[in-house]
């Protein structure tokens, strides 16, 4: 199974740009990493997914290095509306679904 | 709205009695999936539909739970005699079938507490 390594935790203030880093260093060829951001008492929902390299659309941009072991997540000038856990996850299209695992998340703090 | 419909949002319910929750996928989504979370974590996949064809199953689903996805577009999770281990979110994702991304996409979820 791909599993992931996430900070429990994170705090940033308002108008910082924030990093969060996940470790998936079994990661398979066929996998890609996408990443979810989860409000309280509400689904998760999908914010960006990536293979190699950078992808960025209009609220984060994924970073993943050659070895492809690590991906980070970028959210530029966060705002007290970004608290909230982030999950990152790997898998690929026509794995198990079973496979596909949340883990515990990031949860992160925004601070006027 | 378009997105995945879940109902209802919070059930309350007796322990031993039997609860039914419905997902209404986004429509041109052939894929379904039923996910519990309790508080303080991610997750945890129970089910998975292809069209109305039920492909995986997690061992978290017990013999008293059961999903249906008749003719391939809604789909109900049914616990039966429940228990107040079995008080949860229950979420229902949907995702389309593609070439190289498989994005699944999330409804709001329906609270089970189990008294």
């Amino acid at each position: 199974l791909a599993k992931t390594t996430q900070p429990i935790s994170m705090d940033s203030y308002e108008g910082q740009e924030v990093n969060i880093t996940c470790s998936h260093n079994n990661i398979a060829t066929n996998d890609y990493i996408t990443w979810y951001q989860q409000f309280p008492s509400q689904g998760p929902r999908f914010i960006i997914q990536g293979y190699k390299t950078k992808v960025t659309n209009e609220v984060a941009s994924l970073f993943i290095p050659a070895d492809r072991k690590s991906s980070t997540l970028s959210l530029p000038r966060v705002s007290l509306s970004d608290t909230a856990v982030y999950y990152c996850l790997v898998g690929a299209p026509y794995s198990s679904a079973s496979k596909i695992i949340f883990g515990s998340g990031t949860r992160l703090s925004i601070r006027p | 709205d378009t997105g995945v419909s879940q109902d209802p949002r919070h059930k309350i319910t007796k322990r031993g009695q039997n609860v039914t929750f419905r997902c209404d996928p986004i429509s041109e989504h052939n894929r379904l999936y039923w996910y519990r979370q309790t508080l303080g974590q991610g997750p945890e996949f129970l089910t998975y539909f292809q069209n109305e064809a039920q492909l995986e199953k997690s061992r978290l689903l017990s013999d008293r739970f059961s999903a249906e996805r008749p003719k391939g577009s809604f789909s109900t999770l049914e616990i039966q005699r429940t228990e107040q281990g079995d008080s949860a979110m229950y979420l229902c994702a949907s995702s389309l079938e593609a070439r190289d991304t498989d994005t699944q996409y999330f409804g709001p979820g329906t609270r089970l507490t189990v008294l």
